[in-house]
């Protein structure tokens, strides 16, 4: 079965750098598309960035365009965003999240999401 | 703010039907697939519907999807206290060059 796994949530101060890493199993990663998606607390879904099967293109908001990159190692079927410059409102949880099938930008497999905290 | 633009609430009692509106514009919803996500509380998204109008796997067919123009609408007939949640419709926004979701409605069961 599918698994997305987030991992590197935590408290940052503003300014400050995390890594986030989602960890992908139960399908051929090298093959789909992936987002990453937040929720501020209390508030809406917000898409974050979209990565290429293969890396080839990478898309953004412009709330964090400059200074979020979306990555991948399709070896160790791992997805990556490095946070740079966070700010008090990058405050969230972040999900990872799979591309569908149907070239539609949707996505059909989410994870539980990891909370990140910018505060000081 | 949002380009996708949702109702912030709809009620309807058990067994009726509610319909949900998501309003865009010719860089969205007027020229890209539309999706469709149920968001219960605490929870991760699930998507319920695909390309404008259609139902992924295990997805009950009380949920439906249409869009006309620059607008489209989830309805939800028969409506289950299971139903309470959070909808939030999508869609890849050509002058933004990234996917955009609805500002969100809230769904309550009376």
């Amino acid at each position: 079965q599918v698994q997305l796994v987030e991992s590197g949530g935590g408290v940052v101060q503003p300014g400050g750098s995390l890594r986030l890493s989602c960890a992908a199993s139960g399908f051929t990663f090298s093959s789909y598309g992936m987002h990453w998606v937040r929720q501020a607390p209390g508030k809406g879904l917000e898409w974050v960035a979209f990565i290429r099967y293969d890396g080839s293109n990478k898309y953004y908001a412009d709330s964090v365009k400059g200074r979020f990159t979306i990555s991948r190692d399709n070896s160790k079927n791992t997805l990556y965003l490095q946070m740079n410059s966070l700010r008090a409102e990058d405050t969230a949880v972040y999900y990872c999240a799979k591309d569908t099938d149907y070239g539609d930008y949707g996505s059909d497999y989410w994870g539980q999401g990891t909370l990140v905290t910018v505060s000081s | 703010q949002s380009v996708l633009t949702q109702p912030p609430s709809v009620s309807e009692a058990p067994r009726q039907r509610v319909t949900i509106s998501c309003s865009g514009s010719s860089s969205n919803i007027g020229n890209n697939a539309v999706n469709w996500y149920q968001q219960l509380p605490g929870k991760a998204p699930k998507l319920l519907i695909y390309y404008d109008d259609l139902l992924p796997s295990g997805v009950s067919d009380r949920f439906s999807g249409s869009k006309s123009g620059t607008s489209a609408s989830l309805a939800i007939s028969g409506l289950q206290s299971e139903d309470e949640a959070d909808y939030y419709c999508a869609a890849w926004d050509d002058s933004l060059n990234g996917y955009v979701f609805g500002t969100g409605t809230k769904v309550t069961v009376l």
